[in-house]
């Protein structure tokens, strides 16, 4: 069974543009969740999907947004990118009430 | 918010040595996960804990649920090269419907 993909690998871009993250979950899963990895704060939630609907959000601005598809395959957007936004962005994919996620390679995005 | 810690940060050694690493909360958890992330790569799942003294194994890995359920353990018998890497544990209380991350356990293993 495949694992969970993530486009693309690595991403550079600069201050005030946007981004968009690609994830497609286990074949089978339906929750995704997504998470912000960094030297200093580790590894943080941003959101989590079921059936096309955010069930549980993390702590970050506005600015982080996201949404799944009917497919379970789901977005991350990031608009007016900061320094501080540059992270690997993990995706992690989940069945349906287990408590196990398992994460894609991640993205690795860089603001400059 | 809930914060685990994660002990030691990192360790050394020797190639063939058992390993030991914990992971303690402020707060109960009814579930434990230990994973495994390699340098550019996704964190890989190790082991999973539903309940409070599980002991469950992995080949040369063995985690336990501690019975305050504020902590867990990770061990690592017989130490190889490939054993390198960052090991997190993420823990979830009744409440939360997210997991909580350490900052994890660098391991590195010397030839």
């Amino acid at each position: 069974k495949a694992g969970v993909t993530q486009t693309p690998r690595y991403l550079i871009k600069t201050r005030g543009q946007q981004v968009t993250l690609s994830c497609s979950p286990i074949s089978g899963h339906r929750s995704v969740s997504w998470y912000q990895q960094t030297p200093g704060q580790g590894l943080q939630f941003l959101f989590e999907y079921f059936s096309e609907t955010q069930r549980n959000k993390g702590n970050f601005p506005g600015r982080f947004s996201g949404r799944q598809f009917s497919n379970s395959r789901s977005e991350m957007n990031v608009s007016t990118l900061e320094l501080g936004d540059s992270a690997l962005y993990l995706c992690a994919s989940s069945l349906v009430g287990a408590p196990e996620q398992y994460f894609g390679p991640g993205t690795r995005l860089t603001v400059t | 918010g809930q914060q685990l810690n994660q002990s030691p940060q990192s360790m050394f050694i020797q190639e063939g040595e058992d390993v030991s690493m914990n992971c303690t909360s402020s707060s109960i958890f009814n579930t434990w996960l230990w994973y495994k992330q390699d340098p550019g790569e996704g964190p890989v799942l190790l082991i999973a804990l539903y309940k409070a003294g599980e002991l469950t194994s992995n080949g040369r890995l063995t985690a336990q649920f501690g019975i305050t359920r504020k902590d867990s353990f990770l061990n690592i018998s017989a130490s190889i090269p490939s054993d390198v890497g960052i090991y997190f544990c993420a823990g979830r209380d009744n409440y939360g419907q997210n997991f909580v991350f350490g900052p994890g356990t660098r391991l590195s293993v010397l030839p």
